[in-house]
């Protein structure tokens, strides 16, 4: 049963410290997706990637969010310093490329920032 | 300003009734609108796409059309149940076919039996 998988699946941490989440896609997928969902904006585009390649990441603050695919199986974004801001769910999705083609969405890593 | 507005007030409906949910949008000429759901603590996941060329599409209770004059989709559920309760999303091509979209912030919709 394919899905996408991403860790942690909770994380608390103190203003100032570095985050890192991971996602890994489904296999074959070649488009991979960083959302941040939070109450009042609802689900943000962050940065996207093709073949691994960064296509967008104008939705992502430059100054201490970061985003990489070290390989076709892992997907990373780091927040660096943190600021209890950045509070809210980061998803991850993977989709083949092709238009209108559906995104598989992982669970999620709910961040807390205190 | 591009702007995606769906009814952020949660929707309530009798089970067996019919839920109609709105995405309305603005300054969009979208290829192609989606609809998720999304269960609580859970990434939304995929129901229906419908094209810019399409008017409507169905897929067993579900039914989703695209007026691109009136720049609106409605979602409909036929014969609801308690088991449809969810956040349901809708999503707009803002890239000319890349995949990339914009979610709209969602309804809730509570079936009560």
């Amino acid at each position: 049963d394919a899905r996408v998988t991403q860790t942690p699946r909770d994380k608390v941490t103190e203003m100032g410290q570095e985050v890192t989440m991971r996602c890994q896609p489904i296999l074959g997928h070649n488009t991979v997706f960083w959302y941040r969902q939070t109450m009042m904006q609802g689900l943000e585009l962050l940065a996207y990637f093709r073949n691994r390649a960064p296509l967008d990441d104008s939705g992502m603050p430059k100054d201490r969010f970061s985003a990489e695919m070290p390989d076709a199986t892992l997907a990373t974004l780091k927040i660096q310093p943190s600021e209890p801001r950045d509070s809210a769910v980061y998803f991850c999705a993977s989709a083949l490329a092709g238009e209108g083609n559906e995104q598989f969405f992982g669970p999620g890593t709910r961040l807390t920032v205190l | 300003s591009q702007k995606i507005e769906q009814n952020s007030e949660a929707l309530n409906i009798q089970e067996g009734k019919t839920a109609t949910l709105t995405c309305n949008y603005t300054n969009y000429s979208p290829a192609y609108l989606q609809w998720y759901r999304q269960d609580p603590g859970r990434g939304p996941v995929f129901l229906l796409l419908i094209r810019e060329n399409e008017k409507e599409k169905r897929k067993e209770r579900l039914k989703v059309t695209f007026d691109t004059t009136l720049k609106q989709s409605l979602f409909h559920i036929t014969a609801s149940q308690p088991a449809d309760s969810a956040t349901y999303l809708c999503a707009l091509d803002r890239s000319g076919g890349y995949q990339k979209v914009t979610f709209g912030i969602g309804t809730k919709l509570q079936v009560i039996p």
